[in-house]
C-alpha cells in the first residue's frame, strides 16, 4: 500500500504567482489534513477536509489560501499571489476515518523568490 | 494550543532505552495520547497512541499513568536513526492533530 503522495516535492514561485500543491491520500483514506512548517518552526494545522467537504479550516489564512478535496483526484492546496512569507514546507496527512491516526506525506517545499 | 508539556531536548546513548516523558495534566476522559516524530525535515511519522492502557508495537511502548496525567514513550533500543523531534499530542477522538514543540532526542554513538 503506497503511502501519502505529495507533488511536487519542491516548488519555486516568484512573488505574485500561484502555487498549487497536490496530495494523494493513501488508498481507502477519505480524510485529508494540511499543515505548514515555516523554517525552524513547528507544524501548524491549516485545514481538515473530507471528500467534497471542508470540516475544519480554522488554521487557514483568511486570504489567498484555499483547499479542496474533490470526489475524484487529489486534494489541492492553492496559494494565490504568493509572498516570501509563504516559503515553507507543506505537509498533508490522510486517514481512513475521523477516529484513525493520520499518516503524513513527505511534504512540498515551497520557495518564493 | 498544545495540551502537553515535554522537555525541549534529551540525550540517549545508542543501544540504550530512550524514555521520553510527557505531561498532560488537563487530559479529559475521551482524549487519546498520540506520539509522532519528525526526522530532520521529513514528514511526521506516526509512532503509537493509547487511551488508558499501556500499548506496544514494533516501534515503541507507551506507558500511561493510572491517573492519565502523564505518559512515557519508550524506544527500547535506540539507534542513530531515532534522532528526531518527538511530539506528544492529546487528541479528542475525531479532532485534528495539534503539534507542540516536542522533544529533540539526540542519540549519542
Amino acid at each position: 500500500n503506497a503511502g501519502v503522495m505529495q507533488n511536487p516535492r519542491h516548488l519555486v514561485r516568484r512573488r505574485g504567482q500561484e502555487a498549487r500543491l497536490r496530495c494523494s491520500p493513501m488508498k481507502g483514506h477519505s480524510h485529508v489534513y494540511w499543515y505548514r512548517q515555516l523554517p525552524e518552526e513547528g507544524l501548524k494545522f491549516m485545514v481538515y477536509l473530507q471528500k467534497e467537504n471542508i470540516i475544519d479550516e480554522s488554521g487557514m489564512p483568511k486570504e489567498r489560501f484555499s483547499a479542496e478535496f474533490p470526489k475524484e483526484g487529489p486534494s489541492i492546496l492553492r496559494i494565490q499571489q504568493v509572498v516570501r512569507g509563504d516559503s515553507a514546507a507543506y505537509f498533508c496527512a490522510s486517514s481512513p476515518g475521523p477516529h484513525s491516526q493520520p499518516y503524513f506525506g513527505p511534504g512540498t517545499r515551497l520557495t518564493v523568490t | 494550543d498544545a495540551k502537553t508539556t515535554q522537555p525541549p531536548s534529551m540525550d540517549c546513548a545508542e543501544g540504550r532505552a530512550a524514555n521520553l516523558p510527557c505531561n498532560h495534566s488537563t487530559i479529559s476522559g475521551n482524549e487519546y495520547v498520540y506520539w509522532y516524530r519528525q526526522i530532520h525535515s521529513q514528514g511526521p511519522q506516526y509512532i503509537i497512541h493509547g487511551l488508558k492502557n499501556n500499548e506496544t508495537n514494533e516501534m515503541a511502548s507507551l506507558i500511561i499513568t493510572e491517573d492519565r496525567k502523564s505518559s512515557t514513550l519508550i524506544l527500547p533500543h535506540a539507534t542513530l536513526r531515532d534522532t528526531a523531534v518527538y511530539y506528544c499530542i492529546v487528541r479528542y477522538r475525531d479532532d485534528k492533530i495539534i503539534f507542540g514543540k516536542g522533544t529533540r532526542l539526540h542519540i549519542l554513538p
